[in-house]
């Protein structure tokens, strides 16, 4: 039983430089989300997709992110010209979609903590 | 403005004992509720969820109860063992939305 993986699971930078985060999902599952979470703080949504459709984003995502998942299987996330806020673990989630009138479970990946100097 | 809120940022209760953890929600649209259990350095991982049109759903030790018409939801895990030791988050959503989750509740549990 594969979950949900994220790569790399720590990530140190400078200030300014380009991030790129990879996740892949549980093979079945068609949706995949990204979430932040910051110490003290629950996680807080930023995008998802279903299947190769980004279907929302959240105002916390600033135009220095975005989000692709080409193919409908694995999902990148990069963050341009990095802050020091940008520090915390970013976090993706993978469900399956059983119709609108249905929330879906979401199973979360370990994480990738970033670390801007 | 908090949507889902975990008012005791901890809690410690005895081995055997059992662990209550609390969850306001302010949001009536809300139709489906979960907990996830997080331990440090890793994702959250899935524990029991309940569907608004229930009160009351149970998963072994994990007994999770919806009050709607006080928009509050507990869990419960009897007996509470050390390896329950973790952060705790409540998290809510509505027809499909993406989950919007509380603060969270450190749970030590003391042998």
């Amino acid at each position: 039983d594969t979950g949900v993986s994220q790569d790399p699971r720590h990530k140190i930078t400078k200030r300014g430089q380009n991030v790129t985060f990879r996740c892949d999902p549980i093979s079945e599952h068609n949706r995949l989300y990204w979430y932040r979470q910051t110490l003290g703080q629950g996680p807080e949504f930023l995008t998802y997709f279903q299947n190769e459709a980004q279907l929302e984003k959240s105002r916390l995502l600033s135009d220095r992110f975005s989000a692709e998942r080409p193919k409908g299987s694995f999902s990148t996330l990069e963050i341009q010209r990095t802050e020091q806020g940008d520090s915390a673990m970013y976090l993706c989630a993978s469900s399956k979609d059983r119709g609108r009138s249905r929330t879906d479970t979401q199973y979360f990946g370990p994480g990738t903590r970033l670390t801007v100097l | 403005d908090q949507q889902v809120k975990q008012n005791s940022p901890s809690l410690s209760v005895q081995e055997g004992r059992i662990s209550i953890l609390n969850c306001d929600y302010t949001n009536s649209m809300f139709d489906y509720f979960l907990w996830y259990k997080k331990y440090p350095a890793e994702g959250p991982t899935f524990l029991i969820s309940i569907s608004s049109i229930k009160d009351k759903n149970e998963d072994g030790r994990f007994t999770v109860f919806l009050n709607k018409s006080a928009k509050h939801l507990s869990l419960h895990i009897v007996p509470s063992q050390p390896g329950d030791s973790a952060v705790y988050f409540c998290a809510a959503s509505s027809g499909n939305t993406p989950l919007v989750f509380g603060k969270g509740t450190r749970l030590s549990v003391i042998a």
